[in-house]
């Protein structure tokens, strides 16, 4: 079976745009998880799904962030308008059940510039 | 104080060493604990997780102790493929919030 599948592996863009990632979940993970990464504070949380629902999204920086899981193969994260402090590295990852081991996409390396 | 801290390191050992973390959680009502592994430019995987016996995994031993709020790895006869960066994982509350920490980074040289 594939891994988590994120997709575009990179992507470069010019502050105020818009800036769509996409995560395809391992088939029959209940729990998606949006990550993102960087030097200064590490692995951050942003969001947290189960069965298609959102748990927790205190996590996410502000209203210009937005996620969506319409099934349980397929979550979009949704910059609108994006900024150049928005680089990073955003990992997608899941789980068979809650609080189990999460496995993580390659990622998307944001440039915002 | 943070949920979830690591002693950043770095820590550089030479082969054949015995190098440990230790990772400490402020959530009491922490449930589940795990040891993953980043590369450099890669995404975090699975190590190890820990149970609550203590468990082992050929060079790799995991402890957890819940009186102390703490989680350690040890690792026995260091290689140089071993560089890399650790990361702990705690999932806390009804709701399983996983939370990893900061990560410490181990350099195994010659």
């Amino acid at each position: 079976d594939a891994g988590v599948i994120q997709s575009p592996r990179h992507e470069v863009t010019e502050m105020g745009q818009e800036v769509t990632l996409r995560c395809k979940p391992i088939s029959g993970h209940n729990s998606l998880f949006w990550y993102r990464q960087t030097m200064m504070r590490g692995l951050e949380l942003l969001i947290y799904f189960n069965n298609n629902v959102p748990i927790d999204d205190s996590g996410m920086p502000e209203d210009r962030f937005s996620a969506k899981m319409p099934n349980a193969s397929f979550s979009t994260l949704k910059i609108q308008p994006s900024e150049p402090r928005d680089s990073a590295v955003y990992f997608c990852a899941s789980s068979l059940l809650q609080g189990d081991t999460q496995y993580f996409g390659p990622g998307t390396r944001l440039t915002v510039l | 104080r943070k949920e979830v801290e690591q002693d950043p390191g770095p820590f550089n050992v030479p082969e054949g060493a015995t190098v440990a973390f230790n990772c400490t959680y402020s959530n009491s009502a922490s449930q589940s604990f795990f040891w993953y592994r980043q590369d450099c430019r890669k995404e975090p995987k699975l190590l190890m997780s820990v149970y609550s016996s203590g468990n082992e995994d050929g060079r790799f031993t995991a402890q957890l102790n819940r009186a102390s709020q703490y989680i350690s790895l040890l690792i026995r006869d260091s290689k140089l493929s071993d560089s890399a960066t650790y990361l702990c994982v705690v999932n806390g509350g009804g709701s399983y919030i996983p939370t990893f920490g900061r990560g410490t980074s181990l350099i195994v040289h010659p």
